[in-house]
């Protein structure tokens, strides 16, 4: 049972470059979300999708976009990174049986240059 | 829309000491109710939850918490810490599918 991936897990980057971060899950949950986590900020949420082809503004979507058209797949990119977007990526998937509840990859590491 | 509050950003103790962290959100409506634990170099796990019923949750490795609706406050213990504690926890309320999580609060648990 693979759950949620994420790829790559570390990234290293120059500012001004696009970058896609990856996120698949093999529950078929409907909801999944991106979070970015920063020290003493938590984890912070970016967007998220109910759906194929339905996303979300988050707290702090400026800077990125997201897409999905596969249940199991949500991309984020960063069309042009920022210093300040050096951070950790979170993804997490939700399930409708269970509110609320998420369940969590193991990250990406982001660093921009 | 719903903030969430804890209220220590750092607590170190030694090893059987009791644990307790507090956490208040904000939020008029009915509310699920979660503690998240994130251990170095790894991603969130839940310990525990809360949806209805017993407001007392016990969860995974003896943690328990405790969920006060006048006081809006769900706070984590746990009676006797180990070594292996030491992570960072997070308190997250949860509304129409969406989680707020607080800033944190990271454990050093001394040997």
């Amino acid at each position: 049972d693979a759950g949620i991936t994420q790829s790559p897990r570390y990234k290293i980057t120059e500012t001004g470059r696009q970058v896609t971060l990856m996120c698949h899950q093999t529950w078929s949950h409907s909801y999944m979300f991106w979070y970015r986590q920063d020290l003493g900020h938590g984890l912070r949420l970016i967007y998220y999708s109910a759906a194929a082809d339905i996303t979300d503004k988050g707290e702090v979507p400026d800077g990125y976009v997201v897409s999905r058209s596969k249940t199991e797949n949500f991309p984020l990119t960063l069309e042009s990174a920022t210093r300040s977007q050096t951070s950790v990526y979170f993804c997490a998937s939700s399930g409708l049986a269970v509110a609320n509840e998420q369940f969590f990859g193991p990250g990406t590491r982001l660093t921009v240059l | 829309a719903q903030s969430v509050s804890q209220h220590n950003h750092h607590v170190i103790l030694s090893e059987a000491a009791s644990l307790e962290l507090g956490c208040n959100y904000s939020y008029g409506g009915t509310v699920n109710l979660f503690w998240y634990v994130q251990y170095p170099g790894q991603h969130l796990q839940l310990l525990l939850k809360y949806f209805s019923g017993d407001p007392l949750v016990k969860g995974i490795k003896g943690f328990e918490a405790e969920f006060i609706k006048s006081k809006f406050s769900f706070n984590l213990r746990k009676p006797s810490v180990q070594w292996s504690d030491t992570a960072e926890y997070f308190c997250a309320v949860g509304n129409d599918y969406k989680l707020s999580f607080g800033a944190g609060t990271t454990v050093t648990v001394r040997a």
